[in-house]
């Protein structure tokens, strides 16, 4: 069984663009959810979606958003980037049930410059 | 904000011996997980502990939950370098949703 899959797993970008990260959940896997880690911060949730609806979010400001495809495949995007949203992002995916294990990807590494 | 606390930040032990992590959390929880992180890569799934659990085994690691007391332990015995990595405890939030809540984690080295 495949596990959680993110693209891109490296990327640099440059303060005030834009960037998109990809999550691909495992089979069957109906939530996903987003966690930003730093060293200063640990790991921060980010936001939760089920059935294409956000059901949970973090305390992030707006630049932070995401969707949730029918196929629950999940993006999130980060607009007017910023020095401090350099982390490592982290997607999760679990059954749809509550209180499931939750299975992460490898991560994206997005460097802001 | 950081539901849980653990315990040590930081572990050094040579390989062989057995590696104690403790985690306390805040409110009540229907489960706790703990996951594995190698140097800055994605999280490991290691082990689900519901809260009508006391202790649980999964090969090399032991791990309690004693509610009372709010907090957890990990136990890995008979260490290997390749043990070498971050440990997190986990809960979810009281929201119920898939909101799970970190503690700063147990970064443990095992010396060859």
């Amino acid at each position: 069984k495949a596990g959680v899959t993110q693209t891109p797993r490296y990327l640099i970008k440059t303060r005030g663009q834009q960037v998109t990260l990809s999550c691909s959940p495992i089979s069957g896997h109906r939530s996903v959810s987003w966690y930003q880690q730093t060293p200063g911060q640990g790991l921060q949730f980010l936001f939760e979606y089920f059935s294409e609806t956000q059901r949970n979010k973090g305390n992030f400001p707006g630049r932070f958003s995401g969707r949730q495809f029918s196929n629950s495949r999940s993006e999130m995007n980060v607009s007017t980037l910023e020095l401090g949203d350099s982390a490592l992002y982290l997607c999760a995916s679990s059954l749809p049930g509550r209180n499931t294990e939750a299975f992460f990807g490898q991560g994206t590494r997005l460097t802001v410059v | 904000s950081q539901q849980g606390e653990e315990d040590p930040q930081a572990l050094s032990i040579q390989e062989g011996e057995n590696a104690t992590m403790n985690c306390s959390y805040k409110t009540s929880i229907n489960n706790l997980q703990w996951y594995r992180q190698n140097s800055g890569r994605g999280l490991v799934h290691l082990i689900l502990i519901r809260s009508n659990e006391r202790e649980k085994h999964s090969g090399r690691l032991r791990v309690t939950l004693d509610t009372s007391k709010k907090s957890s332990s990990l136990l890995i015995t008979a260490s290997r370098a390749a043990d070498t990595a971050s440990y997190f405890c986990a809960t979810y939030g009281s929201s119920n949703t898939g909101k799970l809540i970190f503690g700063q984690g147990t970064t443990l080295q095992v010396k060859p």
